[in-house]
């Protein structure tokens, strides 16, 4: 069965400080991994997917497979990035990766 | 292109009424996923459907739920005879394709349509 575990439900940080959003996940097999952002208001959107490699609105997120972990992660936090983000996990070319499945959810406050 | 749309966006209903919850996918896409977000949870897969297709619906619980999309007009997620634990933010979400994985194959998510059962 696959699981997306996000330890936290909510993380609070200053403007300028380093953030990292955790996930851990279980499959058994090649996953495909995502992070979803919802601000606030507004639906529910990619951020990033590993097979890209991207960086997006500074955010990187390197997938771990020996610790099953794909960590979202910013040097330095804004305002503008307080929202609710979701980890979520796909089978990948091999499972059905239509299917996504996602963490609970992390509720990230950039404090001014 | 306006994006996936969900109506209505809040839905009232009592137990044991049906709830009909609707969703138009984005332009030129025929591939929908309906997902449920239970309180305090992260969404979970129901069913994947194209037109005139379920293809999925390993997620759907096995009675009083029921999907379609036909071939005009939006996809619908049926609840019958509904009861408080129904309760919850149901998603659509639509791609341009299903299967075959890769970049290009995001998909798109609708603001949600949240329903209440009194």
């Amino acid at each position: 069965a696959q699981r997306v575990t996000q330890p936290e439900k909510l993380l609070s940080v200053f403007k300028g400080a380093p953030v990292e959003l955790k996930c851990n996940y279980s499959y058994s097999g090649s996953p495909e991994l995502f992070w979803y952002v919802q601000y606030s208001r507004q639906r529910l959107q990619l951020l990033l997917r590993h097979i890209s490699r991207e960086s997006i609105k500074g955010f990187t997120a390197d997938l771990n497979k020996g610790e099953t972990s794909f960590h979202l992660k910013k040097p330095f936090a804004q305002e503008e990035d307080s929202a609710m983000y979701y980890c979520a996990l796909s089978g990948g070319s091999g499972g059905s990766n239509y299917k996504l499945t996602f963490g609970k959810g992390t509720l990230l406050t950039v404090n001014p | 292109n306006a994006g996936v749309m969900q109506n209505p966006r809040h839905l009232v209903r009592r137990r044991g009424q049906e709830a009909r919850l609707r969703c138009s996918p984005m332009k030129g896409h025929s591939h929908v996923y309906w997902y449920r977000q239970l309180p305090e949870e992260g969404l979970k897969f129901m069913v994947y459907l194209q037109k005139e297709n379920i293809i999925d619906e390993s997620g759907m619980p096995k009675e009083r739920f029921s999907a379609e999309f036909p071939k005009e007009g939006p996809s619908i997620l049926r609840i019958q005879q509904v009861v408080r634990g129904d309760s919850a933010a149901y998603f659509c979400a639509s791609s341009p394709r299903g299967t075959s994985g890769g970049a290009g194959n995001e998909q798109f998510f609708g603001p949600g349509t949240r329903l209440t059962v009194l």
